[in-house]
């Protein structure tokens, strides 16, 4: 098993609609969960960070988080074509400065 | 506030070789993580610094090493390149690279072709 999985991709949606992509960590003591935006030849780049159960909204983007599931996951609103780019789903547990990422979900919003 | 910066951001080098990337981390940051990005492993991470010390590492062979000075910037060294060392390679900074809340922000990365 993957230490951290994501829904598989790619994932295509219509703009205006609401994108939803998902993610699982296996390790329980993991604490900290965050989502990372990555366009084409670019380096990845921070959209939202959830410490806590419950759901965490900044502007069009909600993370939600629910550690007795080990799930979490981001919901885009008014998805826009910009929002293409592939989702990067990131975890530290117990271990300095380290992030364990997803494989990345692929996320292409069409007019 | 500057934000990382990675240098060089391309470098083509042949089997063999050896190479040196560097990492400026966004100012009063002092921990410094690396990673590699490949189309079939996904990103990786390759290893920590705080103070100049390196306190965690990932499941690389011993030709990825690197060092952090005292300013906190940040080099990485890999020796008798592979083909299969070509790679984005990353660097992200934090405050203290503490294991809850700390958030790592990203450099642009390396590109690295090995031939």
């Amino acid at each position: 098993q993957k230490e951290v999985e994501q829904n598989s991709g790619p994932l295509s949606v219509p703009e205006g609609a609401i994108a939803s992509l998902n993610c699982t960590y296996s390790d329980r003591v993991s604490q900290s969960f965050f989502w990372y935006r990555q366009y084409s030849g670019k380096s990845p780049e921070l959209i939202m960070s959830i410490y806590s159960n419950g759901d965490k909204e900044d502007g069009r983007f909600t993370a939600q988080l629910n550690k007795a599931s080990q799930y979490v996951s981001l919901l885009i609103r008014d998805s826009q074509p910009s929002d293409s780019a592939t989702y990067l789903c990131a975890v530290i547990g117990t271990s300095y400065g380290k992030l364990t990422f997803g494989q990345g979900t692929i996320l292409t919003v069409h007019p | 506030k500057a934000g990382v910066t990675q240098t060089p951001r391309y470098l083509i080098k042949t089997r063999g070789q050896q190479v040196t990337l560097s990492c400026s981390p966004i100012s009063g940051h002092r921990s410094v993580s690396w990673y590699q990005q490949t189309p079939g492993q996904g990103l990786q991470f390759l290893f920590e610094y705080f103070s100049e010390t390196q306190r965690n590492k990932g499941n690389f062979p011993g030709r990825f090493s690197g060092r952090q000075f005292s300013n906190s910037r940040s080099e990485m060294n890999v020796s008798t390149l592979e083909l299969g060392d070509s790679a984005l390679y990353l660097c992200a900074s934090s405050l203290e690279g503490a294991r809850s809340t700390d958030t790592q922000y990203f450099g642009p990365g390396t590109r690295l072709t090995v031939l």
